[in-house]
């Protein structure tokens, strides 16, 4: 079936420096992909999506590109900001259907 | 506010009661998903409905879990005969046919004692 896999956390840094976090999938296809973020006492947020090869989306300076040829979506951003804190997820979605998670990672940035 | 409300927030219970929990989803919304997530993992897909039709139900959906959508608008997630380990954070969500992304609700914690 489907599945996700998010490089594993905590991941903390420094203010302004550079972030990725890997996310790579498996799916039969072409799923839609997402970046979800969820703030400390918050829902899930819809951070940005990409729905084929080679599209990237961004959103709040956090960019990511869906790679089919190696079934990516690397989640990236310049310089980080201490109100960055969260908890990150990549997920898939195949025929506009139900979502599949990874793991979540938690980012810390430090003043 | 219209975005995807879920009620209660939180839910404590002692283990055999039973528990309904409530989402309201954006109002132009035809389908509604119900995700399970536990501490430090990623949410986990319970079912989901189009319109009032329950299209799928997943595995980890047992036989004391049970989901309505009547008239296609609002959705209860009931779980009958409670265990500790449904202990988590019940999501839901709620989508526009044929989009592939859903917007999530706050969630109501539930615990077990």
């Amino acid at each position: 079936g489907n599945s996700v896999t998010q490089m594993e956390g905590p991941v903390t840094l420094s203010e302004e420096a550079f972030l990725t976090i890997n996310c790579t999938y498996t799916a039969t296809g072409y799923p839609s992909l997402f970046w979800y973020v969820q703030y400390p006492g918050e829902g899930l947020q819809l951070l940005l999506k990409a729905t084929k090869a080679d599209d990237k989306g961004s959103n709040k300076g956090f960019e990511a590109t869906y790679r089919k040829e190696t079934t990516s979506f690397h989640l990236e951003k310049g310089s980080v900001q201490v109100s960055d804190s969260a908890v990150y997820f990549c997920a898939l979605s195949q025929g506009a259907q139900k979502l599949v998670f990874g793991q979540g990672t938690r980012l810390t940035i430090n003043p | 506010d219209t975005g995807v409300s879920q009620d209660p927030r939180h839910k404590i219970t002692k283990r055999g009661q039973n528990v309904t929990f409530r989402c309201d989803p954006i109002s132009e919304h035809n389908r509604l998903y119900w995700y399970r997530q536990t501490l430090g993992q990623g949410p986990e897909f319970l079912t989901y409905f189009q319109n009032e039709a329950q299209l799928e139900k997943s595995r980890l959906l047992s036989d004391r879990f049970s989901a309505e959508r009547p008239k296609g608008s609002f959705s209860t997630l009931e779980i009958q005969r409670t265990e500790q380990g449904d202990s988590a954070m019940y999501l839901c969500a709620s989508s526009f046919l044929l989009k592939s992304w859903a917007f999530f609700g706050q969630g109501t914690r539930l615990t077990v004692v």
